[in-house]
């Protein structure tokens, strides 16, 4: 069955340092995702992505994350200057279409920022 | 306020009995509701995925029901398993939207 793919697993990272969490979407799939998961608390959307742009963003997208997909396989989330805040496990997705179509999840990266 | 809740937060059965896990939201309009089982530490796993117009869509000794009317979902676990020990989330999308809106979660845990 087709995969998902995040990597690191696990990310520990000093405070304004930064960051980039890398994903391999399904191959044949053409929206992509970010959510997170603080500890304790429900997934979050972060970012839609298709057609090489940002489709929708959440209020917590704010100017010191970015998305890439810079090689046509490979989707990567930045964040510029981490803060304590940021610790959380951030899962990408991936999916054919947009509505009523499946997404596929990864594993999720585990960000811990000290 | 688009808002997903879940009960009961936690749950305790003992392997082959059935349980039901409910779902409340608030998002209208909606474009469909999903449940997803998420490990700890793992990403959710797809179950189910239900349209507006659906009333049950089963998957294995998985069943949702959704009634949009009064804004509600259930999920049925038949004949439970040790591995069905998991948390399970029901997840909304607004009309015309990419965004999921995840509930709280009702955690599982199934004894021998």
């Amino acid at each position: 069955e087709p995969e998902v793919t995040q990597t690191p697993s696990h990310q520990v990272t000093q405070m304004g340092q930064e960051v980039i969490l890398r994903c391999v979407p399904i191959s044949n799939h053409l929206y992509f995702y970010w959510y997170r998961q603080i500890l304790g608390q429900k997934v979050e959307f972060l970012v839609s992505f298709y057609n090489n742009e940002i489709s929708e963003k959440s209020e917590i997208f704010d100017d010191q994350f970015s998305v890439e997909r810079p090689d046509g396989s490979n989707f990567t989330l930045k964040i510029r200057s981490t803060k304590l805040e940021d610790s959380a496990m951030y899962f990408c997705a991936s999916s054919e279409g947009k509505g009523n179509y499946g997404y596929t999840f990864g594993s999720g990266t585990r960000l811990t920022v000290v | 306020k688009n808002q997903v809740e879940q009960s009961p937060q936690s749950l305790i059965i003992l392997e082959g009995k059935n349980c039901t896990l409910q779902c409340n939201y608030t998002v209208s309009p909606f474009s469909n509701l999903r449940w997803y089982k998420q490990d700890t530490g793992r990403g959710p796993v797809s179950l189910t995925i239900m349209t507006f117009s659906e009333n049950t869509k089963s998957n294995g000794r998985y069943t949702a029901t959704l009634d949009a009317d009064t804004k509600q979902s259930s999920l049925h676990i038949t004949a439970s398993q040790l591995s069905d020990s998991a948390s399970y989330i029901c997840v909304v999308t607004p009309w015309n939207t990419d965004k999921l809106i995840f509930g709280t979660g009702t955690r599982l845990q199934v004894f021998p």
